[in-house]
């Protein structure tokens, strides 16, 4: 199964930071990636797919990017709402996630 | 709006099986492919397994890692998604969802979820 390695585990941040969260496929998924926002008691919620493309009603300051298999997630002008976990997961093959990345407050 | 609702968590013991069911509302079920994923502390987020929509067949595809143990059903005409996991051990013990995907081919990338079920396997 492909492997993914997000990191950091955990991310200090402040409102208004920008940060940025990484993702390693352990093999090539080409651009099938996923990431998802959870908060403590909530299901996951689905921000990007295919890489870089920003779900519907997802804020504009969520982006994602790739380059080869390495992923990343980028939330700009951090909001007081963006503190929670992050996930990345794979849909080349079947599905995968990563760790998570909890993003807290500074 | 969409609303996917697991129901049939509890606590079930170690060997026995359980069977979750997962009602929709606000979108037409027979167009869409269903997935269930599971969350625990220790491992993280689980996809277990995929219902294609019946355009698309009506196939299942299941991860590895419970293959042989896992059925997932679909009723299109009550809307429910079902979960069968048998032989259950400690491990199963999780946060059960089920899931949407965007189309009825498969269920690999997720828009809609459920708020979960609990299941807790023990003695």
């Amino acid at each position: 199964d492909i492997q993914m390695t997000q990191s950091p585990s955990t991310l200090s941040a402040s409102v208004g930071d920008t940060v940025t969260i990484t993702c390693r496929a352990s093999q090539s998924i080409s651009d099938w990636l996923a990431w998802y926002q959870q908060k403590p008691g909530k299901a996951p919620k689905l921000l990007i797919y295919r890489a870089s493309s920003l779900e519907d009603g997802v804020p504009s300051r969520f982006s994602g990017s790739a380059s080869g298999t390495e992923f990343t997630l980028t939330i700009s002008s951090l909001r007081p709402d963006d503190f929670a976990t992050y996930y990345c997961q794979q849909y080349d093959e079947y599905p995968t996630f990563g760790q998570g990345t909890k993003v807290e407050v500074k | 709006e969409v609303q996917l609702m697991e129901s049939g968590g509890g606590l079930v013991q170690p060997g026995r099986s359980l069977r979750l069911s997962c009602t929709v509302s606000g979108f037409s079920f027979g167009d869409y492919a269903i997935a269930w994923v599971r969350q625990t502390p220790g491992k993280g987020l689980e996809w277990l397994g995929f219902i294609r929509s019946k355009p698309y067949g009506g196939t299942t595809e299941y991860a590895p890692s419970v293959e042989g143990r896992i059925t997932i059903s679909r009723d299109d005409s009550k809307r429910i998604a079902y979960l069968r996991l048998s032989s259950l051990k400690i491990e199963d013990s999780a946060v059960y969802y089920c899931v949407r995907d965007f189309g009825g081919a498969v269920a690999v990338k997720f828009n809609y979820w459920g708020q979960g079920t609990v299941v807790t396997v023990s003695s």
